[in-house]
């Protein structure tokens, strides 16, 4: 069965304060990786998808890096405005697993 | 455009009522989910629906029934719902089922069971 573990639950981050978030799986054939942000009552907005080890993307202040067993959300000189819970999870066979999330909020 | 639209934002319903969610993409894709959240936790698969077949049904009680009436539409209909099953229901699609396509999520409806 996949299973997908993130950690820290919970990040307080002051502006500015660089930091990254883990998410740990272990998935029979990884088809992808996936990371997203979800904003309270609302649904969760794709960021990025990773295939395969040694893959990194970037998006404004965020960049997603993955190995064999773990993937990382590192977040540079965060915003107020990146505050949410950011979501990861893995394709296997034909459905995605996700992980509990972890809850950011940067303080200005 | 990467919008999934989904139908009525907020819902309250009787345990004795019928109901129906609706889901609407015009993206092309041709797999579709719904997914059930409750607060602080993450979105937990109900069904997949690939090329309008449903694929996946997570053992979801009966009183969920979905829908896929063609590609680009997702109905999931309400029956005798539990008080328990007060969540944000949402909607989600992708290119494919498979080959790790990102999926698309809907704004949810917020459903009340009373």
């Amino acid at each position: 069965e996949d299973q997908v573990t993130q950690s820290p639950e919970a990040l307080r981050l002051q502006e500015g304060e660089s930091s990254s978030l883990n998410c740990s799986y272990t998935v029979s054939g990884l088809r992808g990786l996936f990371w997203y942000r979800q904003d309270p009552g609302k649904g969760p907005e794709f960021l990025f998808t990773l295939y395969s080890a040694g893959e990194e993307k970037e998006k404004e202040r965020l960049k997603a890096t993955l190995t064999k067993k773990e993937s990382f959300l590192h977040i540079t000189a965060p915003k107020p405005e990146d505050s949410a819970t950011y979501l990861c999870a893995v394709q296997g066979a034909g459905k995605s697993t996700f992980g509990d999330g972890t809850t950011l909020t940067v303080k200005p | 455009d990467t919008e999934v639209t989904q139908t009525p934002k907020h819902l309250v319903m009787g345990m004795t009522n019928k109901k129906s969610l609706k889901c609407e993409q015009h993206m092309g894709h041709r797999a579709m989910y719904w997914y059930k959240q409750k607060a602080k936790k993450p979105p937990e698969l109900m069904f997949v629906y690939s090329y309008e077949k449903l694929s996946i049904n997570e053992s979801v009680p009966s009183r969920f029934s979905p829908e896929c009436p063609n590609s680009s539409l997702l109905n999931l209909h309400l029956h005798a719902l539990q008080p328990e099953d007060s969540a944000l229901y949402l909607c989600a699609s992708s290119q494919g089922q498979f080959d790790g396509y990102e999926q698309y999520f809907g704004p949810g409806t917020r459903l009340t069971v009373t």
